[in-house]
């Protein structure tokens, strides 16, 4: 399996603040999917990076992947309460393809007062 | 357009009972997974298949069992419910070749509680 590690926990940030979430992995990251969850919904994706140095932007949240392939980092920018929810990282192990199975970190929650 | 369908929502369960938790997916997935997430532990994979008639255990697959009869269907089966199996149950579909940046789409859950 693989092992994924988010940090930090949890994060308090005023609206208005940038703020950044790693997840790091045991082994080299393939497939790497960032997810979105409000409290007692499902999971909205957000990214998924394949590529050693790739960065991907969906309005003000930006993800990447880093050159070694073994950390993601989701960075918000001038964050909204909009953006509060738990956020996760999932890895899938392979290039170009899946194998059908994510393995997810702890995830990280996210609160953002006015 | 349906995605992953889940049912039931929410469901309450004694101990020592069983249960069967229904997935179906219409996007004509070869695969599917299911998962359980409890506080602060983000979601753990329980099996997953890679076709009709294959699956595979993953990471917490005690309890549990699964069987892939057609593409569609993934159900999920506690033959004796604990209370360490209260959790929200997902489960997920996905194709074998992702090179779009959406290869895995999730139900909305169950919640399940054992009493």
């Amino acid at each position: 399996s693989q092992e994924l590690e988010q940090s930090p926990q949890s994060l308090i940030v005023q609206e208005g603040k940038n703020l950044t979430i790693n997840c790091t992995s045991s082994k080299t990251l393939y497939g790497l999917y960032w997810y979105k969850q409000k409290y007692g919904e499902g999971l909205i994706f957000l990214m998924m990076l394949q590529k050693g140095g790739e960065e991907k932007s969906h309005e003000k949240i930006t993800a990447k992947l880093d050159e070694k392939k073994q950390q993601s980092s989701l960075h918000i920018t001038a964050s909204q309460p909009s953006h509060a929810g738990i956020y996760l990282c999932g890895a899938d192990g392979a290039w170009g393809s899946t194998l059908g199975r994510l393995y997810f970190g702890r995830g990280t929650q996210l609160t953002v007062w006015p | 357009n349906a995605g992953v369908t889940q049912t039931p929502k929410f469901q309450v369960l004694k101990t020592g009972q069983s249960m069967t938790l229904q997935c179906a997916q219409d996007m004509n997935h070869e695969y599917m997974s299911w998962y359980r997430q409890d506080p602060g532990m983000g979601l753990r994979l329980i099996h997953y298949s890679v076709g009709a008639g294959i699956t595979d255990q993953g990471e917490v697959p005690n309890g549990y069992n699964v069987s892939r009869s057609t593409t569609e269907d993934f159900p999920l089966r506690l033959l004796s419910a604990a209370p360490s199996q209260t959790s929200v149950y997902f489960c997920a579909s996905s194709y074998s070749k992702n090179f779009d940046n959406n290869g895995y789409t999730f139900g909305s859950g169950t919640r399940l509680t054992v009493v």
